[in-house]
């Protein structure tokens, strides 16, 4: 079993819709989690931590269930600038390794 | 302030030639990484460096060695290249422990090994 499952869409939504992601990790251990943005053919970038107690940026809406080991991703009011793929970010114990999701790719079209 | 620079962006190698991939970076953290990215596998940890002076095997060592040169820079060699390391390499650093802290990446190489 993999250690971060995403489903990989590709998810292709009009803009101004609510659109979520969801991914599993099998280590109960996990430590941290994370969900980072990589547009084509560029670098990964941090979009948001995510913790135990759910957090928010703006249209972005993070959580996080221990008890299942999943961890969602709810954008709202999706913009064209959106359009992207969102990886799953996991850190399966103490120390510097970071498990990466091979990511849900994202079409916000007009 | 540059945040992770890598060099070269593309590179073709010949199956057996050997490169080394540099990476810098200008955030003075404390800790860096090197990546490669295949389709349909997602980010996987070839070799990171926790601290100057140190470096530690990720999850797909194989084939690779690095250099944590000072600070600033950690480079990635390539002895003796193969086709199976045709990949997308990411540099990354970190202010401490990765594991907590958000990594910062440099814009990758693209090596194509024939």
């Amino acid at each position: 079993r993999k250690e971060v499952e995403q489903d990989p869409g590709p998810f292709n939504v009009p803009e101004g819709a609510t659109v979520a992601f969801n991914c599993t990790y099998s280590n109960s251990a996990s430590q941290s989690f994370f969900w980072y943005r990589q547009d084509c053919r560029k670098e990964p970038k941090l979009l948001m931590s995510v913790y135990s107690s759910g957090n928010e940026d703006g249209r972005f809406t993070a959580q996080l269930n221990r008890a299942s080991q999943y961890i969602s991703l709810l954008i709202r009011d999706s913009k064209l600038s959106d359009s992207a793929t969102y990886l799953c970010v996991v850190n399966p114990h103490s120390g510097y390794a970071l498990n990466f999701g091979k990511g849900t790719s994202l079409l916000v079209t007009p | 302030n540059a945040g992770v620079t890598q060099t070269p962006k593309f590179q073709v190698l010949k199956t057996g030639q050997s490169m080394t991939l540099q990476c810098a970076q200008d955030m003075n953290h404390n800790s860096m990484y090197w990546y490669r990215q295949d389709p349909g596998m997602g980010l996987r940890l070839i070799y990171y460096s926790a601290s100057e002076g140190t470096t530690d095997k990720g999850e797909v060592p194989n084939g690779y060695n690095v250099s944590r040169l000072n600070k600033r820079e950690f480079s990635l060699r390539l002895e003796s290249a193969a086709p199976s390391q045709t990949s997308v390499y990411f540099c990354a650093s970190s202010e401490g422990d990765g594991a907590y802290n958000e990594q910062f990446f440099g814009p990758g190489t693209r090596l194509t090994v024939l």
